[in-house]
């Protein structure tokens, strides 16, 4: 296990923003994907969106495209998600999970942050 | 988008008993691209099983995965008290990389 630790979760109203923060050691970073899933209040999980190892390619689902936009900062050996015109239904907690695959993106996720709780309401 | 239905929503056991967790997917599944996940409360979710069957390090042997095309089975041959959670299974061949509603594995 290698740590990963989510910061940056909120109380936030509907249309407003947020920007999650996901600290990473015990391996080297820039050579693996980095990805956010998110679990909804008594649902199951759902992949939000992953980038690569460089940072020059990344994935959403169509639920936050357009509206999240995920970076890294490979120097800070940091993951970020960019949340714009967050909805009620964003609400959810959202765990960082690092790529199984070393220089090539799987897509399955070998090592969880303990996560970060993301509440959108008025 | 590729639909995973796993079956049944709750699994009532008692340890030493085994479990029988399945997950069915929309389309096929190419190379067996299939993880299992156990997600206890509180703590994040755990990385199983990848590609169907190969488990991942430090996993104990009482899990096992199989299947192949769209169906597949999560094995726990002898359930401890430490595995009452709930099982994911998650196809990662297309994005969206789903993810199935999860099966309770309760005691």
């Amino acid at each position: 296990e290698v740590p990963l630790s989510e910061s940056g979760g909120d109380l936030v109203q509907p249309g407003g923003s947020l920007r999650l923060s996901c600290t990473a050691s015990g391996f080297t970073f820039r050579n693996y994907g980095m990805n956010w899933v998110r679990q909804v209040p008594g649902k199951g999980l759902e992949w939000v969106s992953g980038i690569s190892g460089s940072g020059a390619t990344t994935d959403y689902a169509d639920s936050v495209k357009g509206r999240f936009t995920i970076s890294r900062d490979n120097s800070k050996n940091t993951l970020f998600l960019q949340m714009n015109d967050l909805r009620v239904e964003d609400t959810a907690v959202y765990y960082c999970a690092k790529d199984r695959g070393l220089w090539i993106q799987l897509w399955f996720f070998d090592n969880w942050g303990q996560g970060t709780q993301v509440t959108v309401s008025s | 988008e590729i639909v995973l239905t796993q079956s049944p929503g709750t699994l009532s056991l008692s340890p030493g008993q085994s479990a029988t967790l399945s997950c069915r997917a929309s389309q096929y599944v190419t190379n067996n691209w299939l993880a299992w996940y156990q997600h206890r409360p509180g703590q994040p979710p755990r990385l199983l099983i990848y590609g169907a069957s190969s488990g991942a390090t430090g996993i104990p042997d009482r899990f096992s995965g199989s299947g192949s095309g769209t169906d597949f089975t999560l094995t726990i041959s002898r359930v401890e008290p430490e595995d009452f959670a709930v099982y994911y299974c998650q196809q990662y061949v297309s994005s969206p990389y789903t993810f199935g509603q999860g099966t309770k594995l309760e005691l």
